[in-house]
């Protein structure tokens, strides 16, 4: 099985911007492991921030976009604020099967 | 209003069986795919199997730590998913999501989740 691989942790100072990326152990990630991004909150259950390289939801903040970058899948988070403290996981599809990163923890501070 | 409602968790033996439930309501359930994930305690998190719509042959994956053991299943006529565990051992110790999926019309909701605990 793949492995797929994020920063373990990140520190963004309130109103900065911040690059979070998710890697393959296959090689680059491409539009075709349509890559997904979840934030989760301490005791609660995750929400789809990010599906198909860079497409939001309704309820996905103005300030995160989702992108190809380096041979990885990026969320950048541009304008953070205290709220957007939290873990983040990505998510990559291989021939069916789905692998998550072993998510970010984001500090604001 | 989109709702996911987990449950069958709760304490079983290793070696042990455990079928969870995801029943589903407003949206329109036989259309969409079924996702689950796990979380152990303090832990990332784990995709663990889906199922496809009717449309989509009803086609399931599932992750490598659960392959062979797990099966996901539903029942339309129902709105409802289930995750049959089987040869469970302290490993698959987890919360357990539900999640739908459906990307033609931005569906994509969480349950609350349903703890399961494998020991003696």
């Amino acid at each position: 099985q793949a492995v797929v691989t994020q920063e373990p942790s990140l520190t963004v100072s309130p109103g900065g911007t911040v690059t979070l990326t998710c890697g393959s152990s296959t090689g680059a990630v491409t539009s075709g492991h349509y890559p997904y991004w979840f934030q989760q909150k301490p005791g609660q259950a995750p929400r789809t921030l990010i599906f198909d390289t860079r497409n939001k939801h309704f309820w996905t903040p103005a300030r995160f976009s989702g992108s190809l970058l380096g041979g990885k899948a990026a969320l950048t988070l541009s304008g953070a604020q205290p709220e957007d403290e939290a873990e983040y996981y990505c998510l990559l599809y291989y021939s069916g099967a789905r692998v998550f990163g072993g998510g970010t923890r984001l500090t604001v501070l | 209003e989109v709702q996911l409602v987990e449950s069958g968790g709760g304490l079983i033996q290793p070696g042990g069986s455990l079928k969870l439930s995801c029943a589903a309501s407003g949206f329109t359930f036989s259309g969409s795919a079924m996702h689950w994930v796990r979380q152990a305690s303090g832990k990332g998190l784990e995709w663990v199997g889906r199922v496809t719509s009717k449309a989509d042959n009803l086609a399931p994956a599932y992750g490598a730590s659960v392959r062979g053991r797990f099966i996901v299943s539903r029942d339309d006529s129902r709105n409802t998913a289930y995750l049959h565990m089987n040869s469970l051992t302290s490993e698959d110790t987890a919360v357990y999501y539900c999640r739908v999926e459906e990307v033609a019309v931005r569906l994509d909701y969480w349950g609350r989740g349903t703890p399961v605990t494998v020991a003696s």
